[in-house]
């Protein structure tokens, strides 16, 4: 069964780097997203992406935050400087239509903040 | 806005019995769709089973089935004959309809559920 495929697993990163979440979504699907969960809470949305632009974005994307599908396949999520509260897993997802068949995630990236 | 609401932190249930979990949601929406979605301890997000609004018949997956309803506004998961590999969070998750083509809809989760399974 065809996957979402996100890397690392887990980065580990200081305070004010930049890092880069890496995802590659299903090769037919046409609508990505990002969510993040802050351990022990709620999965909360980040972003969507169709047709080379963001579609949606919550108050949490916000100017640190950006999307990039940089050659058709790979989708990423770039935190420019990061924070101790962007500690979190981090999740991809796509899917093929609009979404109301319900996503195809990712197994997420957990990214600690030191 | 909508919410979505757990109210349930943990429920514990007893292999080959059945458990059901809750969850309510608001919204001013006619139309749209909630999902169940279960993350065991790999963490990833798995898709349990999906309802659209308009339709009456609750949906129902092999071991899984939902009680949808609307005018409660209320769509809870059963699970039967309970199975180890179920011990997962469990989110309930709302979709509201997208209007415009090309746009994609956010998913708004509860807080989650976390089921244990005794053997």
């Amino acid at each position: 069964e065809p996957e979402v495929t996100q890397t690392p697993s887990h980065q580990v990163t200081q305070m004010g780097q930049e890092v880069i979440l890496r995802c590659v979504p299903i090769s037919n699907h046409l609508y990505f997203y990002w969510y993040r969960q802050i351990l022990g809470q709620k999965v909360e949305f980040l972003v969507s992406f169709y047709n080379n632009e963001i579609s949606e974005k919550s108050e949490i994307f916000d100017d640190q935050f950006s999307v990039e599908r940089p050659d058709g396949s790979n989708f990423t999520l770039k935190i420019r400087s990061t924070k101790l509260e962007d500690s979190a897993m981090y999740f991809c997802a796509s899917s093929r239509g609009q979404g109301k068949q319900g996503y195809t995630f990712g197994s997420g990236t957990r990214l600690t903040v030191v | 806005a909508q919410t979505v609401t757990q109210s349930q932190p943990e429920m514990s249930v007893q292999e080959a019995e059945t458990v059901t979990l809750s969850c309510t949601y608001d919204t001013s929406e006619n139309n749209y769709y909630l999902f169940w979605y279960k993350q065991p301890p790999s963490r990833q997000m798995i898709l349990v089973i999906r309802q659209e609004a308009y339709k009456q018949q609750n949906a129902t997956e092999n071991r899984f089935s939902v009680n949808f309803q609307k005018a409660a506004k209320s769509f809870s998961l059963k699970i039967s004959d309970s199975q180890l590999g179920d011990t997962a969070m469990y989110f309930c998750a709302f979709m509201k309809p997208m209007r415009l083509t090309g746009a994609n809809s956010k998913l708004t989760f509860g807080k989650g559920i976390t089921l244990s399974v005794r053997p």
